[in-house]
């Protein structure tokens, strides 16, 4: 398995842009997780998913940022419009809810809003 | 991956030694804990978990402890090498399967 694929690696976006963060959960994983990470505030969770459905999206900042999961081979993360503050690494995740096991991380998506 | 530049306590040990990382989780419900390795430039990577219903777990050079009492947990790495250099963070969950991360340490290996 190639693990959790995520694109693009570097974004670099003017500010008022919209952004969307693509990610590839690992095949038969059924939670998937979008992270970010800064200096100052570590690794957060936006929002999880388990088997397509949205369960906790109470870490998302703001109505700027939205994630959808239209199959169980994908998702999206978009911010509309993007600010500078979001500049950051996101990160997917994925896992196999019920056994909590195996949660795998994608290698990141640097986004820079200038 | 990119951990670099956060403001973390950082643990320095001489190449060789033995490391300890500490963590203090805050949820008395979470029944699973992981710890996770980020190198500059990568996402974090799974080094070695625990269930709550264990105290200590080995893996090939690492070891977890478990102390729910206290709510802490430990991360040893016997015989350190300069490849372990990197931010090592805990992460807890539960029920809901919601991964919960702490606020990282770096590890530093003196040659």
């Amino acid at each position: 398995d190639a693990g959790v694929i995520q694109s693009p690696r570097h974004e670099v976006t003017e500010m008022g842009q919209e952004v969307t963060l693509r990610c590839k959960p690992i095949s038969g994983h059924n939670s998937l997780f979008w992270y970010r990470q800064t200096m100052m505030r570590g690794l957060e969770l936006l929002i999880y998913f388990n088997n397509n459905v949205p369960i906790d999206d109470s870490g998302m900042p703001e109505d700027r940022f939205s994630a959808k999961m239209p199959n169980a081979s994908f998702s999206t993360l978009k911010i509309q419009p993007s600010e500078p503050r979001d500049s950051a690494v996101y990160f997917c995740a994925s896992s196999f809810a019920g056994t909590n096991y195996g949660y795998t991380f994608g290698s990141g998506t640097r986004l820079t809003v200038v | 991956g990119e951990s670099v530049g956060l403001h973390l306590p950082t643990l320095s040990v001489q190449e060789g030694d033995n490391s300890i990382i500490n963590c203090a989780y805050s949820n008395s419900a979470s029944d699973y804990f992981i710890w996770y390795k980020q190198e500059s430039g990568k996402g974090p990577q799974f080094i070695i978990d625990i269930r709550s219903n264990m105290d200590k777990r080995q893996g090939q050079r690492v070891t977890v402890l478990l102390n729910k009492t206290v709510k802490h947990l430990s991360l040893q790495i016997a015989a350190t090498q300069p490849g372990d250099s990197a931010v090592y963070f805990c992460a807890e969950t539960g029920a809901n399967s919601k991964l919960t991360f702490g606020k990282g340490i770096t590890l530093s290996v003196r040659p």
